[in-house]
């Protein structure tokens, strides 16, 4: 069965700078796809990052960046420059497929992070 | 990026009654729409798989004839908790999925938080 495993239910970061997240995934699947979502108290899911199995460059996005290790399974999410705007829930999020219930995002339990000023 | 929509955002209930939630997606067309349960502090849980114009696919444990999901159009996808009672009280989120094979991104509506007295 795949799993998602986020190992940190809770992490606190000091404004400007920089934080890792960890997440680690079982799958027997050559080609999938990986996600980070951010849910601040507002509780809207916020799409921050996503990488293809199949791509060997790690994704960027702004001060977003990730490690993806994929013999190791392992997909990690750093935050540079941690702003107060960044204290939220991550998930870390897995798709094997598209269509059908391939295409269903298995979450992991969550990572609450803080920001302190 | 898409934009999804729920109404209401808040609905407390009495026991007994039931509630329906709305979610959209506002400009895109979405043939495949999840419904998900989020309990305090938790991960998302998903309930039900919701394809227009088919019947909506549901999870283990999550009973159909209480939950009931209708696709009526593309952009348009409905969640009635029928005869609710106040362990039904949780946060619903929906989201809609733009299929288009590796680009299949899921969008989160908002979530509506349902209170049942």
């Amino acid at each position: 069965a795949q799993t998602v495993t986020q190992s940190q239910p809770e992490m606190s970061v000091q404004e400007a700078e920089t934080v890792t997240l960890s997440c680690t995934y079982d799958t027997s699947e050559s080609d999938y796809y990986l996600f980070w979502y951010k849910q601040p108290p507002s509780r809207q899911m916020i799409l921050v990052i996503r990488q293809e199995a199949y791509k060997q460059q790690n994704a960027t996005e702004n001060r977003f960046s990730v490690n993806f290790q994929k013999a190791a399974k392992s997909f990690s999410l750093k935050i540079s420059d941690s702003q107060l705007g960044d204290a939220a829930m991550y998930f870390c999020a897995y798709r094997w497929g598209y269509g059908g219930s391939q295409g269903n995002l298995i979450f992991g339990k969550g990572t609450k992070l803080s920001v302190k000023p | 990026g898409a934009v999804v929509s729920q109404h209401p955002s808040w609905v407390i209930c009495k026991s007994g009654t039931s509630v329906k939630i709305e979610c959209r997606s506002l400009d895109f067309q979405a043939t495949t729409m999840f419904w998900y349960r989020q309990f305090p502090k938790q991960s998302l849980m998903l309930m039900a798989t919701s394809n227009e114009g088919s019947k909506a696919t549901y999870e283990q444990g999550v009973e159909k004839d209480k939950f009931l999901i209708n696709h009526a159009s593309l952009t348009l996808s409905t969640l009635t908790v029928t005869s609710a009672h106040p362990e039904d009280s949780s946060f619903y989120i929906c989201s809609a999925r733009v299929p288009v094979k590796r680009t299949d991104t899921q969008y989160f509506g908002p979530g509506t938080r349902l209170t049942v007295l």
